[in-house]
């Protein structure tokens, strides 16, 4: 199985701020990569897949880059309705595997 | 725009057989992928398995012998069923929808249905 990893685990910051999220995949998915939103007690929103497109709807602030085992999720940003949880996700090849999530919370 | 909603039991005895159905209300259903993903309270997401409207499916291997998705094409539904659950089972469970005539991501999700497999 493709493993997947994200850092940090946890991030602090204010509004205003710029943030990156990293997400590491354990061999080659090319650009096969999602990231989501999730907030308590909801079902996670895509937010990007193919690694950089945006999905129809989401805020510009968003956006991914990446390829092949190094991807990162940047809010340009951060607004109020942002903190919550990220999580990457992999469609290269079965099972599909999520990372483990970063909380962005308050700083 | 397409909307999931999903019903089910929401307490279990251990061993007893898990079952949930999904609805795809305000869109096409054939030609799609939909699956099947969970979360233990406090914990990350976890693929379960897929379904197309032809009935051709994928399991994640760690589920593989307990999972059967199956579907419903004149009722646009599909459907979980997860034999001999134990604690570990304990999640919320989400229905999607993913790509269109080939695997992707998962763009619409139904509102899930916590599960709890205890005595």
């Amino acid at each position: 199985d493709i493993q997947m990893t994200q850092s940090p685990s946890t991030l602090s910051a204010s509004v205003g701020d710029r943030v990156n999220i990293t997400c590491r995949a354990s061999q080659s998915i090319s650009a096969w990569l999602a990231w989501y939103q999730q907030k308590p007690g909801k079902a996670p929103k895509l937010l990007i897949y193919k690694a950089s497109r945006l999905e129809s709807g989401v805020p510009s602030r968003f956006s991914g880059s990446g390829s092949g085992t190094e991807f990162t999720l940047t809010i340009s940003s951060l607004q109020p309705d942002d903190f919550a949880t990220y999580y990457c996700q992999q469609y290269e090849g079965y099972p599909f595997i999520f990372g483990p999530g970063t909380k962005v919370d308050i700083k | 725009q397409v909307q999931l909603e999903q019903w089910g039991a929401g307490r279990l005895k251990p061993s007893e057989t898990l079952s949930l159905t999904c609805a795809v209300y305000g869109g096409p259903f054939n030609d799609y992928y939909w699956s099947w993903i969970r979360q233990p309270p406090g914990k990350g997401l976890e693929w379960i398995g897929e379904i197309n409207h032809s009935g051709s499916t994928t399991y994640n291997p760690s589920l593989k012998s307990r999972v059967t998705i199956s579907v419903d094409t004149s009722k646009n539904q599909f459907s979980l069923k997860l034999t001999s659950v134990s604690a570990a089972d304990t999640a919320v469970y989400y229905c999607a929808r993913g790509g269109f005539r080939s695997t992707s991501c998962f763009d619409d999700w139904g509102q899930g249905t916590l599960v709890t497999a205890s005595s």
